[in-house]
C-alpha cells in the first residue's frame, strides 16, 4: 500500500537555526497538508496545500513557517528560525481530495530544538 | 475558534470490556473522521461520517454521527489488547473553513 514517507525521523537544532523538514506525499494526491503534535497533545492543523499553493492555514503557521513542492514529489516545511516551543512532531499527510477524503499520514519528523 | 470537544482524556478498561469516546462541537458539523494513533505512532484514518444519525461499523467498532450533527461517538465492543492507542475525532465545520480540527483525544489503554 502507498505511503507517505519523511525525513529525517528525528531532526535536532540549535534555537534560531532553519529548520527544513521533507515529505513525499503519496503519488496520485492532490492535497497536502502538515500538522504538529506537542509531546502528548492533540494534533494541530498548520497547513493545506493544493495546486501549488497554500490553500489554508492556521494561527501557528506565522511568518516564520513555509511550505513548498519544490518538484513533482517532495513537499517541504520550512521553519526559518526555530524556537524552543517548535518542538513537536510534525506530520505530513495528502489526500486524493479535500473534504471527503482519508487523510494519510506519515509516520512524522521529531524536531528537537535545543 | 471552533473547537470540539472530546472525553474522557483516558480510558483504562480490562480486556473483554466495552469503550466509548465522545466527540462534541457547540456548532454544526459538516462531516467527522476517527483516526487512530498507537503509541509512538501516526493518525491512522479509521472511518468518516457525513450523513445526520448515521451509524457505521467496522468489526468490533461502531460509529455514530447525531442527529444535529454536533456529536458524535465510537464505542468498541469487547476490547483487545491490539485496541490500545489514541482514538481522535477529526471534525469539519460546516462554512467556509475545509480545515480537520482534531480534538484532543482519548487514550485507550486494555488491561490483560
Amino acid at each position: 500500500e502507498p505511503e507517505v514517507t519523511q525525513t529525517p525521523s528525528h531532526q535536532v537544532t540549535q534555537m534560531g537555526q532553519e529548520v527544513i523538514l521533507r515529505c513525499v506525499p503519496i503519488s496520485n494526491h492532490l492535497y497536502f497538508y502538515w500538522y504538529r503534535q506537542i509531546l502528548g497533545q492533540k494534533v494541530e492543523f498548520l497547513v493545506s496545500f493544493y495546486n501549488n499553493e497554500i490553500s489554508e492555514k492556521s494561527e501557528i503557521f506565522d511568518d516564520q513557517f513555509s511550505v513548498e513542492r519544490p518538484d513533482g514529489s517532495n513537499f517541504t516545511l520550512k521553519i526559518r528560525s526555530t524556537k524552543l516551543e517548535d518542538s513537536a512532531m510534525y506530520f505530513c499527510a495528502s489526500s486524493a481530495g479535500q473534504d471527503n477524503q482519508p487523510q494519510h499520514f506519515g509516520d512524522g519528523t521529531r524536531l528537537s530544538i535545543l | 475558534g471552533q473547537q470540539v470537544m472530546q472525553i474522557p482524556q483516558y480510558q483504562h478498561v480490562q480486556e473483554g470490556e466495552d469503550f466509548t469516546t465522545y466527540c462534541n462541537s457547540s456548532t454544526t458539523l459538516s462531516n467527522i473522521q476517527w483516526y487512530k494513533q498507537r503509541p509512538g505512532g501516526h493518525p491512522v484514518f479509521l472511518i468518516q461520517l457525513v450523513k445526520s444519525g448515521e451509524v457505521k461499523k467496522q468489526k468490533r467498532l461502531t460509529f455514530q454521527f447525531g442527529e444535529a450533527k454536533k456529536n458524535s461517538s465510537l464505542h468498541i465492543t469487547a476490547t483487545q489488547t491490539t485496541d490500545v492507542g489514541t482514538y481522535f475525532c477529526a471534525v469539519r465545520f460546516s462554512g467556509s473553513a475545509r480545515q480537520l480540527t482534531f480534538g484532543s483525544g482519548t487514550q485507550l489503554t486494555v488491561l490483560p
